[in-house]
């Protein structure tokens, strides 16, 4: 049972922005720095973003995330086709002594 | 660059065992923690264990506690996952992942393997 909650899907057209949320509390996201993944059809996941807002070399300026609180969020200022993915955000949790993941959010392209 | 393999994975029976490994290169493996994650079919993913980079303080998930082992051998820069007693609901794809330090905490993930299948079923 997943601790962190995501909504199940998001989409939208090429070029628009797309949200997705990350809901936690004080024990994770609270405390700590949230990551986000991103896994591709088939997959395995890849690291998208790191300390709340940081991009890895190679991801594109196009994905941001931020922090406020007990929740997170990921945007997408521009949407292309291969962004089509599961994403996943996930926090170390202080109570369990856990690596704890969101519900995960399918996005999609129209 | 970093290249996390793992292997092991197969079709094994409900009760027996099944030990996973995970060969790391690209990076000094003695100076990171590890993890493994599951990820059941069409589910999302699941954080199983971390073992700190000397193998002295190790965590895991509630639902494998008592029958997952995580190790690690730093002279060959391999990570283990000992699965005993496992269970219908433990099928999924297993991957390694290598530890993170943020703000004193070295339990994060950044890395990636590609991942083993493990199935359960009689």
């Amino acid at each position: 049972q997943s601790v962190l909650t995501q909504p199940p899907s998001a989409s939208g057209t090429p070029g628009q922005r797309v949200t997705i949320s990350c809901s936690g509390s004080s024990s994770n996201i609270g405390t700590n720095s949230v990551f986000w993944y991103q896994q591709l059809p088939g997959a395995a996941p890849k690291l998208l973003i790191y300390n709340n807002n940081q991009r890895p070399s190679g991801v594109p300026e196009r994905f941001s995330g931020s922090k406020s609180g007990t929740s997170a969020s990921l945007a997408n200022s521009g949407l292309r086709s291969d962004d089509e993915a599961d994403y996943y955000c996930a926090a170390w949790d202080d109570s369990l002594r856990a690596y704890v993941f969101g519900t995960g959010t399918k996005v999609t392209v129209l | 660059q970093v290249q996390l393999v793992e292997s092991g994975g197969g079709v094994v029976q409900p009760g027996r065992s099944l030990r996973l490994s995970c060969a790391a290169s690209g990076f000094t493996f003695s100076s990171f923690s590890m993890h493994w994650v599951r990820q059941a079919p069409g589910k999302g993913l699941e954080w199983v264990a971390v073992l700190s980079y000397d193998g002295s303080v190790k965590y895991y998930a509630d639902s494998v506690r008592g029958r997952f082992t995580i190790s690690r051998e730093n002279s060959n820069s391999t990570l283990y996952l000992q699965m005993n007693t496992l269970r219908v609901e433990d099928a999924a794809v297993y991957y390694c992942a290598r530890g993170y330090c943020s703000g004193g905490n070295c339990n994060l993930i950044d890395h990636w393997g590609q991942g083993t299948l493990v199935t359960v079923s009689s």
